[in-house]
């Protein structure tokens, strides 16, 4: 079957505009997650999905970073008044289950370029 | 809080060369560890994982012990291909969460 997508695959913002990042995750997965991954750095953990529910949003780096998934299915992180810093690689993973320690597999990434 | 350090790269070897890319972890409790790698032009994929002290994680030839006492799960390989040529990263999730916290990942390189 099909994996995770996401979408766009490549964004350019002009600082100060709102941007909106497409997940879709693989059909039936509980778990949903969102990493942003800076350039040369490994990913790191924005916020964590459990069906609808957002139970982590701890790595969010500010409240100009929002996330949804009102379906339990697609999930949208939208990025508010954009700065040159949040130019990275925006990465969707989904897992099969809640319970721990199951596989996360992640989508191909939107890279956001932020002018 | 949890850290993982992992070799900083690139690394270049000739091909059938030994490889040994290293991670240490920080984590309270018992954490799950993974190899995630990012073959160029895709996405990260699950490489290998070592959910308790003394497992021993492998697929396509890559093999990592989970050391609890040297809070070690390096990455090795007998004989490295051209196609092994891709960015590895080292992670954890700490026990009963499913939060990955990655290294900043090595850049492997194989010349023929």
């Amino acid at each position: 079957g099909a994996g995770v997508s996401q979408s766009p695959r490549y964004k350019v913002a002009k600082r100060g505009q709102d941007v909106a990042l497409r997940c879709d995750p693989i059909s039936g997965h509980v778990s949903l997650f969102w990493y942003q991954q800076a350039l040369g750095q490994g990913p790191e953990f924005l916020t964590y999905f459990q069906n609808e529910a957002q139970l982590d949003k701890s790595g969010l780096p500010s409240d100009r970073f929002f996330a949804e998934r009102p379906e339990g299915s697609v999930s949208t992180l939208k990025i508010q008044r954009t700065q040159q810093e949040d130019s990275a690689v925006y990465l969707c993973a989904s897992s099969p289950d809640r319970v721990g320690n199951n596989e996360q597999f992640f989508g191909p990434g939107t890279r956001l370029t932020v002018l | 809080g949890n850290s993982v350090t992992q070799m900083e790269g690139p690394v270049t070897l000739s091909e059938e060369a030994f490889l040994t890319i290293n991670c240490t972890y920080t984590a309270t409790g018992y954490p799950s560890l993974f190899w995630y790698v990012q073959y160029p032009g895709e996405g990260l994929q699950l490489l290998l994982k070592a959910t308790k002290a003394d497992d021993k994680g492998s697929n396509k030839g890559f093999e990592a012990t989970y050391r609890k006492e040297t809070t070690s799960f390096h990455l090795e390989k007998g004989s490295v291909q051209v196609s092994d040529s891709a960015v590895y990263f080292c992670a954890l999730t700490p026990f009963g969460n499913e939060k990955l916290t990655f290294g900043t990942g090595t850049r492997l390189t194989i010349i023929p």
